[in-house]
């Protein structure tokens, strides 16, 4: 079974603190992605890895940033968090596939809710 | 602009029924779509998928019918049991674009004894 672990269930920030949320994968998968989620808006996509030290923005990368030093671990940073990056914050990963098998679900972890006070 | 979408905030099916979920979709580029499952407090759980090349896809209680030319997704589940009850998310991606997944809002199913 693919394991993807989120380093904290719950997590309580300050506005202007720098917050690094950790993500690890054990299945070798090659693709690696944040989301958030929010009541009413589903998920929505900060940042993706296809590989390791290389960085996609999704749709809302605004205040993030991220890095993927070796290829089961994604961070996500918040540079300087603010109350409206308060959330559920969930990481997944995925095979990358190749020719007919190029489409692969994503994994995904048990999410890091973050309050930003 | 939400490319996936889920019409239906909400819906309750009696144990033993057949629940239907649907989605829509406006990108003719999507190629591969995906049904996830979530219950609170936990990561989305992947139930099923199809590629664009087929139209139907079957696994155990889980049937997802796919109509490209209608962009219309839709879930199967039958019977439906009370540990099904979760929020279910619709999500599509064009494999020539990348890995990304674009998101429906999702549809919470409740289903009563």
């Amino acid at each position: 079974d693919v394991k993807v672990t989120q380093s904290s269930r719950y997590l309580v920030k300050r506005t202007g603190e720098k917050v690094f949320l950790e993500c690890v994968q054990d299945m070798d998968h090659e693709n690696m992605f944040w989301y958030r989620q929010d009541p009413g808006l589903g998920l929505r996509l900060i940042y993706f890895s296809y590989d390791v030290k290389m960085k996609e923005k999704g749709d809302i990368p605004e205040g993030y940033s991220v890095s993927r030093e070796k290829k089961e671990r994604f961070s996500l940073i918040l540079e300087s968090a603010s109350t409206n990056q308060t959330s559920m914050y969930l990481c997944a990963s995925s095979l990358k596939g190749h020719g007919m098998w190029a489409n692969q679900p994503q994994h995904f972890g048990d999410g890091t809710r973050l309050s930003i006070l | 602009d939400q490319q996936v979408k889920q019409n239906s905030p909400s819906l309750s099916v009696q144990e033993g029924r057949i629940s239907i979920l649907n989605c829509d979709y406006t990108n003719s580029m999507f190629d591969y779509f995906l049904w996830y499952k979530k219950y609170p407090a936990e990561g989305p759980t992947f139930l099923i998928s199809i590629s664009s090349i087929k139209d139907k896809n079957e696994d155990g209680r889980f049937t997802v019918f796919l109509n490209k030319s209608a962009k219309h997704l839709s879930l199967h589940i039958v019977p439906s049991q009370p540990g099904d009850s979760a929020v279910y998310f619709c999500a599509a991606s064009d494999s020539n674009s990348g890995y990304a997944l674009n998101f429906g809002k999702g549809t919470s199913l409740l289903v009563t004894p």
